[in-house]
Formats: structure tokens, sequence, C-alpha cells
């Protein structure tokens, strides 16, 4: 089946810094790519919906300016979570979906980073 | 709105099946689904349905669909300690391929030896 990644797969960072995480598909174009977050034992919450070319589209009581997205690529959107506080320590996963295919392969998801904000 | 409730936790012994139930509440699904997630990992697709269907058989996996009552179920066969996992039922609603989804809670799955 396809792959998406996600770089780094954790990350330790001090309040007040910006962390960029990637999400690649590694062997299919995609443009349109999900970001997620993911709090413990909870359900995945929709942050984004990344479109490659053009803004993205936030969910309702998102931050833009606080959740920064860029689909520079149709392989690669970066989240930068910008001036991280802890309450912005979670789980981030990201998901690609083909522009082609059947409901199969509606999406597949990156393997999360775990981002601990100190 | 859109709202997918799921069971927190289930606990079986291996070689029992599992059951895990899942409702929702937006009736223009188009496609509803079930993922695994092992720990700190991302999420493995099992398996679809469409939403015209009311049963859908995967080997080990039996996918149960009552459009009326909005109820969805997951039937794990022979359930193995390696099945151990949360499970997340989702919905399109109605969106179609397009990719958004809304998730349930996840049902934590605890498989005895």
């Amino acid at each position: 089946g396809a792959v998406v990644s996600q770089h780094p797969s954790r990350v330790i960072c001090k309040s007040g810094t910006s962390v960029k995480i990637e999400c690649r598909s590694l062997d299919f174009q995609a443009t349109t790519m999900f970001w997620y977050r993911q709090f413990p034992k909870k359900s995945l919450m929709l942050m984004a919906t990344s479109n490659e070319g053009s803004k993205a589209t936030y969910e309702q009581g998102v931050e833009k300016d606080k959740f920064l997205i860029n689909h520079a690529s149709l392989t690669l959107s970066t989240l930068t979570v910008t001036s991280a506080h802890p309450e912005d320590s979670s789980f981030y996963i990201c998901s690609a979906h083909p522009p082609s295919g059947g409901p199969g392969d509606t999406q597949y998801f990156g393997p999360g980073t775990r981002l601990t904000v100190l | 709105g859109e709202d997918v409730e799921q069971s927190l936790f289930l606990s079986v012994r291996e070689g029992d099946s599992s059951v895990i139930n899942c409702t929702y509440t937006d009736s223009s699904s188009t496609y509803l689904y079930w993922y695994k997630q092992e720990p700190g990992a991302g999420l493995q697709l099992l398996t679809y349905i469409f939403s015209n269907m009311d049963m859908k058989q995967d080997q080990r996996l039996t996918v149960l669909l009552n459009k009326k009552d909005k109820h969805l179920s997951l039937r794990i066969a022979d359930t193995q300690t390696g099945d151990s996992a949360i499970y997340f039922c989702a919905e399109d609603h109605g969106s179609g391929n397009t990719g958004k989804l809304i998730f349930g809670q996840g049902t934590t799955l605890q498989v005895k030896p």
C-alpha cells in the first residue's frame, strides 16, 4: 500500500520556540493532506486540510497563526507549531489522500509525531 | 452535527471473537471505516463499507452496518494477541472520496493470552 512518512517522529522543545513537522507521501502524489491532533485516550481531532498550491482550510477553533501549514508540493506538507507552549504537547498525525482510487484508498496515515513542549 | 461514539474498552481472551461497536449520527455518510492504531503509531485502514451495504467480510473481519439505527460493528474472529490495539470507526459525513473523516473516540482492545 501507499506510504506516508512523518519527520521527526519525536521532538522535545522549549516553550516559545517553533517546531516544524513534515509529512511526505512517498510513492504517490497527494493534492490533499490532513493534519490531526490526538490527545491521550482521545480521538483524532482534524485540525486542517492542506491543499497543494493553495491555502489550508482550518477547522473551527484551530488558530491559523499558531499552526502554519504549507503544502508546497504534491508530496510534502509541513505543519509549523509557532511559539509552542506546553498545552501544544500532543501527538500530531498527518494523512494523505490520493487524487484517485477507491474508498479503501481514501487516506493513508503517517506514523505520527510526538511533540513535547517543556 | 456530526458525532461518532464508541465504547472505550473491550477485553477478550485469545481465540474468542471480539465485537467492537460504533454509532454515528450523520445519515449522509457514504462510506464508513475501521482503522487500527498500535501504540505510538499512525492509523492503519482495516476495512470499509459502503453505506448501502449491510455486511462485508474480509478474512477474520466482519463489518455489519445497520443504517436505520446508524450502528456499525466490527467483529474479529479468533482474536489474537497481535490484535491488541485501539480501533477507530470513522465516517465521511457524505463527502464521499474527498478524504475528510470524522472519527470516534477509539476502542482499546485488550487480548489476554
